[in-house]
């Protein structure tokens, strides 16, 4: 079935630089969404992108979808230690998570 | 408001044994999608429901089964219990009928086979 990649699988950063992770398919998707889960918990929802080229910000948190609706990009500016955890990309319907982007930050 | 709640939260079960998990979706949520996580691994999808249909089957195993009843709650049964079946289960539930198709996690059912 469709699925999508991430890449990098692992990111260890020093606090306060940034942070990109991509999300690959080789298909186009109808849409795409994000989640994050912090070491010992649960999965929870950041964000849905729908149109070809949308660019969302939540704070320090920029997603992207591209153009051909077949990659996306998560980047965060400037990290703080609150951003560790895993970052996962999966389209909305089928919510099948590929392996994710671990996020460690050095404070 | 109202999460998505699993139940038990801890369960310990020996080899061969069986074991039942439920979840209760987000009132008016029809979709319940069922994960396993093993230690240090990513949520692997086992399967998903619509509308009390099974609507995707991922890499769940044979020995396990589940259904959602018609007050849209669902349980995962799992037979012959083996200890590699150790390992976090979540429930997530949505509602893809609406715009936002935005899924909400349970807290997870931890597993151990011993």
């Amino acid at each position: 079935g469709q699925q999508v990649m991430q890449i990098p699988q692992y990111q260890h950063v020093q606090e306060g630089e940034d942070f990109t992770t991509y999300c690959n398919s080789s298909t186009t998707l109808s849409n795409i969404q994000w989640y994050k889960q912090r070491p010992g918990g649960h999965p929870v929802f950041l964000i849905q992108l729908v149109k070809s080229g949308e660019v969302k910000k939540q704070k320090r948190l920029t997603f992207q979808f591209g153009e051909a609706k077949k990659n996306s990009s998560l980047h965060i500016t400037a990290t703080q230690t609150t951003d560790v955890g895993t970052y996962f990309c999966s389209q909305a319907q089928k919510l099948v998570f590929g392996q994710g982007t671990r996020l460690t930050i050095n404070p | 408001a109202a999460g998505v709640i699993q139940s038990p939260r801890h369960l310990i079960k020996e080899k061969r044994e069986t074991a039942t998990l439920k979840c209760y979706p987000i009132p008016r949520h029809d979709t319940v999608y069922w994960y396993q996580q093993g230690p240090g691994q990513d949520p692997q999808f086992l399967i998903s429901f619509y509308e009390k249909m099974q609507s995707d089957k991922g890499s769940i195993p044979d020995r396990f089964s589940a259904q959602q009843f018609s007050d849209y709650h669902s349980e995962l049964n799992m037979s012959s219990l083996e200890l590699g079946d150790s390992a976090l289960y979540f429930c997530a539930s949505s509602s893809p009928g609406r715009t936002n198709t935005e899924a909400f996690f349970g807290q997870g059912t931890r597993l151990t086979v011993v």
